[in-house]
């Protein structure tokens, strides 16, 4: 069964530094994976999408993730952290209907 | 500004109430979702549609009514709701319908919600 897990529920880090956000995965195939970030009191937005091309995926916002098959992650990261990155971080995988499987979610906080 | 469009932002409903979610896109998508997100959860799939055919539902009790009227308009009917249904509900569109899970690809693109408050 596929399944992903985010191995921090909150992470805080000050505005300019890099920022680190941990998604370890599960499949039985080559997977789909994605991660999406969602502002207070809005829907989700896509960051970004791995589909076993390159396995450095940039997204927007200058946020970019590397699939690791050995160690089974997909850590999320950015060089320098904006305000406006405080949010919720999703890690997403795809199930085996093609439905999405969510990670817990990782808060980001950004201290000025 | 999201391209997936929900309406209402915002509803309150009492418990006999009926009251209907509705939400478009235009993007040619064959593929349509509802979503129900609790505060400081991830959203939990309720229903899928697939080419305007309910292809998945996530055993969600029948007080939700999914209705696809075309490939661009999906709505939410409520009936008799209770207060532990107050959410964020989403929807979501992909353009991929089919669900080969080693080749599917296709993100999903979420509306904004619709805060839903059952008194």
């Amino acid at each position: 069964a596929q399944s992903v897990t985010q191995l921090d529920s909150h992470v805080s880090v000050s505005e300019g530094t890099p920022v680190l956000l941990r998604c370890n995965y599960s499949s039985s195939y080559s997977p789909s994976l994605f991660w999406y970030v969602q502002h207070p009191n809005k829907g989700l937005q896509l960051l970004l999408k791995y589909t076993s091309a390159a396995t450095l995926v940039k997204g927007i916002n200058g946020f970019e993730a590397e699939f690791k098959k050995s160690e089974t992650s997909f850590h999320l990261t950015k060089p320098s952290a904006h305000m406006s990155d405080a949010a919720e971080y999703f890690c997403v995988v795809i199930g085996s209907q093609g439905n999405l499987i969510f990670g817990k979610g990782t808060k980001l906080s950004v201290k000025p | 500004d999201t391209e997936v469009t929900q309406t209402p932002k915002h509803l309150v409903m009492g418990m006999t109430n009926k009251k209907s979610l509705k939400c478009e896109q235009h993007m040619g998508h064959r593929a349509m979702y509802w979503y129900k997100q609790k505060a400081k959860k991830p959203p939990e799939l309720m229903f899928v549609y697939s080419y305007e055919k309910l292809s998945i539902n996530e055993s969600v009790p029948s007080r939700f009514s999914p209705e696809c009227p075309n490939s661009s308009l999906l709505n939410l009917h409520l009936h008799a709701l209770q207060p532990e249904d107050s959410a964020l509900y989403l929807c979501a569109s992909s353009q991929d319908g089919s669900f080969n899970p080693s080749s599917y690809n296709s993100p999903l693109h979420f509306g904004n919600g619709t805060r839903l408050t059952v008194t």
